[in-house]
């Protein structure tokens, strides 16, 4: 049981390069998320899904694409990414109903 | 939308004392998640709680939804116990889960 599964750990990119921050999990939740947390910063919610083929916009949306295609996967895309978009990002999940929301690793992104 | 606030910003320790962090919330929420982040960055669930206390061991958690703050009580703290806070709420109405800018504790040997 490998909980929430984030891929990527490191990467750099060049500005205007595209990219997709991969995020699986393996408890059948239905609820699943990505926030980004930079420097003495909380975590801000870019985007959320409630379930397969549903999706929502959080906090800071602007300059991220996600879907839902299946239940078990949540992919983050940066379609042409800035210096501001360096950051580190979590991806999260929960079942619905009030549960307790799970993180992943986290991957640390660098826009040069 | 929805703001959560939690204070003091910073709380440095010795080991071995007590403190209380605090989170206010400026709309009525469906329920309110306690997270610690270690240095090393993993976010790791304390407590789950809408309403009520709850208690795990050295840490225990207050929610007064009517009231609209949440306390995070740490007795006997420890090195260990350093790292970030955050408070998490969910909004009533809706599916978010917004973070506060948290509590970054160090304690002292």
């Amino acid at each position: 049981n490998a909980g929430v599964t984030q891929t990527p750990k490191f990467q750099v990119l060049k500005t205007g390069q595209s990219m997709t921050l991969q995020c699986a999990q393996d408890m059948n939740h239905e609820y699943m998320s990505w926030y980004r947390q930079d420097p003495g910063m909380g975590l801000r919610l870019i985007h959320y899904s409630v379930g397969a083929g549903i999706t929502d916009q959080g906090e800071v949306p602007n300059g991220y694409n996600v879907s839902r295609s299946t239940t078990e996967d949540f992919p983050l895309r940066l379609l042409s990414a800035a210096p501001s978009q360096t950051s580190v990002y979590f991806c999260a999940s929960s079942g619905t109903g009030g549960n307790v929301l799970t993180f992943g690793a986290g991957s640390r992104l660098t826009v040069l | 939308g929805i703001q959560v606030e939690q204070s003091p910003p910073d709380l440095i320790l010795q080991e071995g004392a007590n403190s209380t962090l605090r989170c206010n919330f400026s709309d009525s929420v469906n329920n309110l998640q306690w997270f610690h982040q270690n240095p090393w960055g993993q976010l790791i669930n304390l407590f789950y709680i809408p309403s009520g206390t709850k208690q795990n061991g050295r840490l225990s958690a207050t929610t007064v939804a009517t009231e609209r703050y949440s306390l995070l009580y740490i007795s006997s703290s420890q090195t260990t116990d350093s790292g970030v806070y955050f408070c998490a709420v969910e909004p009533g109405g809706g599916f978010k889960t917004i973070f506060g800018a948290g509590t970054r504790l160090f304690v002292k040997a």
